[in-house]
């Protein structure tokens, strides 16, 4: 079936390291994003990208990276920067970039810091 | 700016009973408004959309919105409530001719008591 693949679903990370969270889909949609959930306060925009090579910071992009070098791949690191990473991460694609698709979700990963 | 408000973090309503899940927002342009479910530790899910013409939506499960440009809202109905629609609900909106990212409000439990 088609779908979004995130994985680990569970992560514990030190403080200090960086970790990935991996993003896969098989529904040939160009545009994929990356949420991160807390509780109370809905979904937050951490980075986007509509075309391979491509991606645009969302609204809190400090402390994460991404590469989108397949379409079907967008991963998202979690960097030591990040002061506060513990949370809820949601990917997303959608087939259409002008607003009027629905976004299709990944399970999610949650990430702790030990 | 788009914004999204769900006034109410939590709406308790008895199995049987009609719900309602209110969402308003704010945008320069025309509106293209979602809602999304989301059960514990998994990802959303698509209910449904408002894009043009008919102001009252069906969507999955008998969810049903209506969209009313004067009061600029999209509330989330449905005429019997049963225990397995306990879950998370989020309004987002995207914008006619602008961004294309869907904002999120901060989400509404929905509890419905046997």
């Amino acid at each position: 079936d088609g779908g979004i693949t995130q994985s680990p679903k569970y992560l514990f990370r030190k403080e200090g390291q960086n970790v990935t969270l991996s993003c896969e889909q098989n529904l040939n949609h160009d545009a994929m994003y990356w949420y991160r959930q807390d509780p109370g306060q809905g979904l937050r925009l951490i980075y986007y990208s509509q075309i391979v090579n491509d991606f645009q910071k969302g609204d809190i992009a400090e402390g994460y990276s991404v590469s989108r070098e397949k379409k079907e791949s967008f991963p998202l690191t979690v960097t030591s920067a990040q002061k506060n990473p513990t949370a809820f991460y949601l990917c997303a694609s959608s087939g259409r970039v002008v607003g009027t698709g629905e976004l299709f979700f990944g399970e999610g990963s949650r990430l702790t810091v030990l | 700016a788009q914004s999204v408000a769900q006034p109410e973090d939590q709406v308790n309503v008895a199995e049987g009973n009609p719900l309602t899940v209110k969402c308003t927002y704010s945008v320069s342009g025309n509106p293209y408004l979602f809602w999304y479910v989301q059960y514990p530790n998994r990802g959303l899910q698509f209910l449904l959309k408002y894009i043009t013409g008919d102001n009252l939506v069906k969507g999955s499960y008998g969810f049903e919105a209506e969209f009313n440009k004067s009061q600029t809202s999209f509330h989330l109905k449905k005429p019997s409530a049963l225990v397995s629609d306990s879950a998370l609900y989020f309004c987002a909106v995207s914008v006619s001719g602008g961004s294309y990212i869907p904002t999120f409000g901060r989400g509404t439990s929905l509890i419905v008591h046997p």
